[in-house]
């Protein structure tokens, strides 16, 4: 059964701390990698890897994924009280012509001032 | 407005009760899905569609409809609610095929009580 499995289940940091988010996955014809980010809302669209090695980079935020280990990890530097939130990561397989994401059930990332 | 809208926001209903949650889209993506949201659960797909008239089941379809007869719209149709579908409800869409285009953009939500 494909899965996807985020660690750790949650993270409590102070500002200007650098985080490190995990999500490795088991799924059948692997195609992209996606990251979201949650508040008290809907899941926002972050990155979307599909190739090893290359790092995506936005902002304070960052991602790279490795398809021979099967994870992918999302970096935040400088950390501020606005980044917390849920960080969902999600894969979408081939197959079919759904393109459906598979969720990892989140980090709960909390930042004190 | 453009994007992704759901209503209602907050929803109580009873039990036995059927209960319709609504999703429009602006931009015409091809695809739309729906999701709940439970704690310890994460995301799990409901029903899906890959363009009008065209529905699929998901991961947890037990319990609902969904029709898809414009594009833009998606309703998901509680048939006779139970407490165990208290939970969160998510719509998404995602653009048609051309490239990779896995992401999905989200409504904001319906909450949704079963008392």
């Amino acid at each position: 059964e494909d899965k996807v499995v985020q660690s750790p289940l949650s993270l409590v940091v102070h500002e200007g701390d650098t985080v490190t988010l995990n999500c490795s996955y088991e799924v059948t014809n692997f195609r992209s990698l996606l990251w979201y980010k949650q508040e008290k809302k809907a899941p926002t669209f972050l990155f979307m890897l599909t190739s090893s090695g290359i790092e995506k980079k936005s902002g304070r935020l960052s991602s790279i994924l490795d398809k021979k280990e099967l994870f992918s990890i999302l970096n935040i530097t400088a950390t501020q009280t606005g980044d917390s939130a849920v960080y969902l990561c999600a894969v979408a397989p081939y197959g079919g012509a759904t393109n459906k994401l598979i969720f990892g059930t989140g980090t709960l990332l909390a930042v004190q001032p | 407005d453009a994007g992704i809208t759901q209503s209602p926001r907050y929803k109580i209903t009873e039990t036995g009760r059927q209960v319709t949650l609504m999703c429009h889209q602006t931009w015409s993506h091809s695809y739309m899905f729906w999701y709940r949201q439970d704690l310890g659960h994460g995301l799990r797909l409901i029903y899906y569609s890959a363009a009008a008239d065209i529905t699929d089941k998901g991961e947890v379809p037990d319990g609902y409809v969904v029709s898809r007869s414009k594009t833009e719209n998606f309703p998901l149709t509680l048939e006779s609610a139970t407490r165990s579908q208290t939970s969160v409800y998510f719509c998404a869409s995602r653009a048609g095929t051309s490239g990779i285009t896995d992401t999905q953009y989200f409504g904001p939500g319906t909450r949704l009580t079963v008392l």
